[in-house]
This record gives structure tokens, sequence and C-alpha cells, in this order.
């Protein structure tokens, strides 16, 4: 199982910016995905969810970020994505998109480092 | 939303001797087929967190069984048998049971 975030980057406030994570060994399409941050020196925040075809590719989001963030997939090409829109600068964390199994994340990529600043 | 309290922030062991991780959820985690979506997971210093137990007492594949995880009402615990070097990181749980997902402060577990 691999996943391999990217995307991130300095962006303004008010900006946009579109993640991807590129998932390899294992069958993308039959799991749930979720989108994980960390802001710099800080704990963990779920940011949102997407579940597969079967279940319609429902999504749910943070109350943070819900609005603003899509979560999306392409289940051709093994792919999750993270639209983020009206950046700000409690915005600013490392990314990581992760597996869902058995209830929670099983496996975790490396992170793409998003900062928000002018 | 339901709230996951840790305790203690940080938690300074001694090698070969046990720890323990507490995570207090705001109201029970038990779903209504009964399942319970409480798991642990650990974060070495610059690393990805990685899954150690899930479903409160389950215990990943490859996770030395000095981790195990239990529970007591809405009250879990993440005990360390004998801590080894390679334990300290941050160590956090994560309730999935109701929406939204939340996740615990987090615990700092270092050597004395």
């Amino acid at each position: 199982v691999q996943l391999v975030e990217s995307g991130g980057g300095l962006v303004q406030p008010g900006g946009s910016l579109r993640l991807s994570c590129a998932a390899s060994g294992f069958t993308f399409s039959d799991h749930y995905m979720d989108w994980v941050r960390q802001a710099p020196g800080k704990g963990l925040e779920w940011v949102g969810r997407i579940r597969n075809k079967g279940d319609h590719y429902s999504t749910e989001y943070a109350a943070s970020v819900k609005g603003r963030f899509t979560v999306s997939r392409d289940d051709s090409e093994n792919l999750l994505f993270l639209q983020m829109n009206t950046l700000n600068s409690e915005d600013t964390a490392l990314y990581y998109c992760s597996r869902d199994k058995d209830g929670a994340a099983d496996y975790w990529g490396q992170g793409t480092l998003v900062t928000v600043s002018s | 939303d339901v709230v996951m309290t840790q305790s203690p922030l940080s938690l300074p062991v001694t090698l070969g001797q046990p720890a323990s991780i507490s995570c207090r959820s705001s109201q029970s985690l038990v779903r209504s087929d009964g399942s319970t979506f409480l798991s642990w997971f650990q974060q070495r210093p610059g690393q990805s967190p990685r899954r150690l137990i899930y479903k409160v007492s389950n215990r990943d594949s490859g996770v030395p069984d000095r981790f195990s995880g239990s529970a007591s009402g809405t009250e879990f615990t993440l005990t360390i048998n004998r801590v080894e070097a390679e334990d300290v990181g941050v160590y956090y749980c994560m309730q999935n049971s109701h929406w939204p997902l939340t996740i615990g402060g987090g615990t700092k577990v270092e050597i004395k």
C-alpha cells in the first residue's frame, strides 16, 4: 500500500489549491478515503472523507472547512483530491491522505505542506 | 461533536516499565450495531501517523504485542507493556462512531 500526496505549496490568503493523492498497492475503489491535516507543531485534525461507489461517493467534512473544501476521487486513475478554496492562515498545515479500513485510517501518506501567507 | 480528551499531555517513562494513556469521550461511542470505532495512533518524530489499535482492542498487523487497548464505558486506555526506546512519540486516539470524526489532543511519550 502506498499513498503519495502532492500539490502543496505557498498560496495567498483567499486563494485556492488542489491536492492530489496517488494510491497504489490496493483496490482503491473499494475504500473510503480521508484527508487529515496537522498544523505546524500541533495535533491531528480530520478534514474530510469520501466514501466508495457503493455508498454513492458521499462525503463528510469538518465544520472548519465545510463549504470551502471539496473531496473527490477518480477510481479509474486511483487518485484522491482535495480542492481547497478561500484559504486562510489557519489552513496552513501538512495534509495527509489516508485509507479507511475497519473504521479508521490504516495507511497514511507522507503528507504535502500547504502554507497560506501573503 | 464528540470531544476526545487525552491524558496526560506528557508522559515521561522509564525503559522497560509499563505506560498507560487515557482517552475519554464526551459521549458513548457504542453504535447501534454494537460496534465501537475507537482507534489509537502513534506518530514518531518526523513521521506520518501509524495506526496501532482499531475498534478499541484490535492490534494492527506488525504492531508489537506490548501494545494493547481497552475500554471501560467512555474511558479508553492504550497500554504499553514494557516501553522501548522506539516507542517515543505522540499518541492519538480517534473516534469514528459518530460524525464528525474527532481526534484527541495527543499524549507525548518520552524517555526519562
